[in-house]
């Protein structure tokens, strides 16, 4: 069990710009989140997929949000055109399917900057 | 729609005091109720979970019981250490997928 992991620990872009965000989830899990988090707030629900499908997606998801997890196994976050209101660290979570009170596994997050 | 309401931080206690964080919540059904923690530098991990009414969680000291008729989950730990200095957040999710609902979180502070 290495974990979750994400790349990269930061991003720093500017205004209008695509950014890409990487996720490793730990290996056997078959469901994947992402969440964002902005300061002094707890994370939101962005996303999420189980095996390679993307079963639900928040409102907070505008149409410049796009996610992928290509064969199931990692995935992608990309932001199209960033604006300054994006600025926040993405956070991905891993856990295997089950019952009530399922237990996720989160990454470090990735904290991005938009100048 | 579902929420949480945590006790506003930051908190800031001497070693070994009790620590109470108190952590009521909305939702419609009956939800799963969970304490996560964020240690300086780590990402968040899973401290306790209930998934019942009148459930204790309980993990490292901290306990948190599910009370339905108050709609709370306050967390609770007899003697706090420094190393327990991290940032708490309560969440909620319904059934299904872990949409968790997480409250703004409260940053805890011992001094030695």
């Amino acid at each position: 069990d290495t974990g979750v992991s994400q790349d990269p620990r930061h991003k720093i872009t500017k205004r209008g710009q695509n950014v890409t965000f990487r996720c490793d989830p730990i290996s056997e899990h078959n469901r994947l989140y992402w969440y964002r988090q902005t300061l002094g707030q707890g994370p939101e629900f962005l996303t999420y997929f189980q095996n390679e499908a993307q079963l639900e997606k928040s409102r907070l998801l505008s149409d410049r949000f796009s996610a992928e997890r290509p064969k199931g196994s990692f995935s992608t976050l990309e932001i199209q055109r960033t604006e300054q209101g994006d600025s926040a660290m993405y956070l991905c979570a891993s856990s295997l399917l089950g019952g009530r009170g399922e237990k996720l596994f989160f990454g470090s997050g990735t904290q991005l900057s938009v100048l | 729609g579902n929420s949480v309401t945590q006790m506003e931080g930051p908190v800031t206690l001497s070693e070994e005091a009790f620590l109470t964080i108190n952590c009521t919540y909305t939702a419609t059904g009956y939800p799963s109720l969970f304490w996560y923690v964020q240690y300086p530098g780590e990402g968040l991990q899973l401290l306790l979970k209930a998934t019942k009414a009148d459930d204790k969680g309980s993990n490292k000291g901290f306990e948190a019981t599910y009370r339905k008729e108050t709609t709370s989950f306050h967390l609770e730990k007899g003697s706090v250490q420094v190393s327990d200095s991290a940032v708490y957040f309560c969440a909620l999710s319904g059934q299904g997928a872990q949409k968790l609902v997480f409250g703004q979180g409260t940053r805890l502070t011992i001094n030695p």
